[in-house]
């Protein structure tokens, strides 16, 4: 199983502040995807990124695959607490089983 | 449209006890997959079925089996529970085995073993 590295673990920020979240692996991915998860609830996804250096925005969330396709950046700008919960980043490299990395816990305070 | 459904959505068995844990979608999709979730290690893929009639094995597929009983329906048996198992329990299903499909996750089950 690829590893895929997520930091930082925990992060606990004030309302409207910014942050990003990192993914990374050694390895070059097909494809990534960005998930986030409330408490007692399934994962939802947010965005899927495929090409090297593609930035897509998501409202207040901007998500950046970098060039080489081994690792991917999720910013949010003047964060709310409606963002708290687990961010989860999962990459594909053989095509369809999705590994996913252990998530960022955020928690944004008013 | 329900989407990905789940049951039960709590359970707590005693170690050796079996049970099958329940999964459906309503929407058409061909592949469905298990994971685990621990504390700390993120989700883990059990198994999963690209499409009807097939089943593979995931990344953590000791002390447990699958069938897909039809398109829509995805089960997960422990035949002989252990507390190692005790975790929350997601199906998801998505359109195609591709990985640049959206997986759909549903709600969960909360398992306890004691």
């Amino acid at each position: 199983t690829q590893l895929l590295e997520q930091s930082p673990q925990f992060l606990s920020i004030q309302e409207g502040e910014n942050l990003t979240v990192y993914c990374n692996s050694s390895s070059v991915f097909s494809s990534l995807q960005w998930y986030r998860q409330e408490p007692g609830e399934g994962p939802v996804l947010l965005v899927t990124v495929v090409t090297g250096g593609e930035v897509k925005k998501l409202k207040r969330l901007t998500f950046q695959f970098g060039d080489a396709r081994k690792d991917s950046s999720l910013h949010i700008t003047a964060a709310q607490p409606g963002d708290t919960g687990l961010y989860l980043c999962a990459g594909a490299w053989s095509g369809y089983a999705l590994n996913f990395g252990k998530g960022t816990s955020l928690l944004v305070t008013p | 449209n329900a989407g990905v459904t789940q049951t039960p959505k709590f359970q707590v068995l005693k170690t050796g006890q079996s049970m099958t844990l329940q999964c459906a979608q309503d929407m058409n999709h061909n592949s469905m997959y298990w994971y685990r979730q621990d504390p700390g290690m993120g989700l883990r893929l059990i198994y999963y079925s690209a499409s009807e009639g097939t089943t593979d094995k995931g990344e953590v597929p000791n002390g447990y089996n699958v069938s897909r009983l039809n398109k829509r329906e995805f089960s997960l048996r422990l035949e002989s529970a252990a507390p190692s198992q005790t975790s929350v329990y997601f199906c998801a299903s998505s359109e195609d085995q591709l990985s640049s499909y959206e997986q759909y996750f549903g709600p969960g089950t909360r398992l306890t073993v004691t």
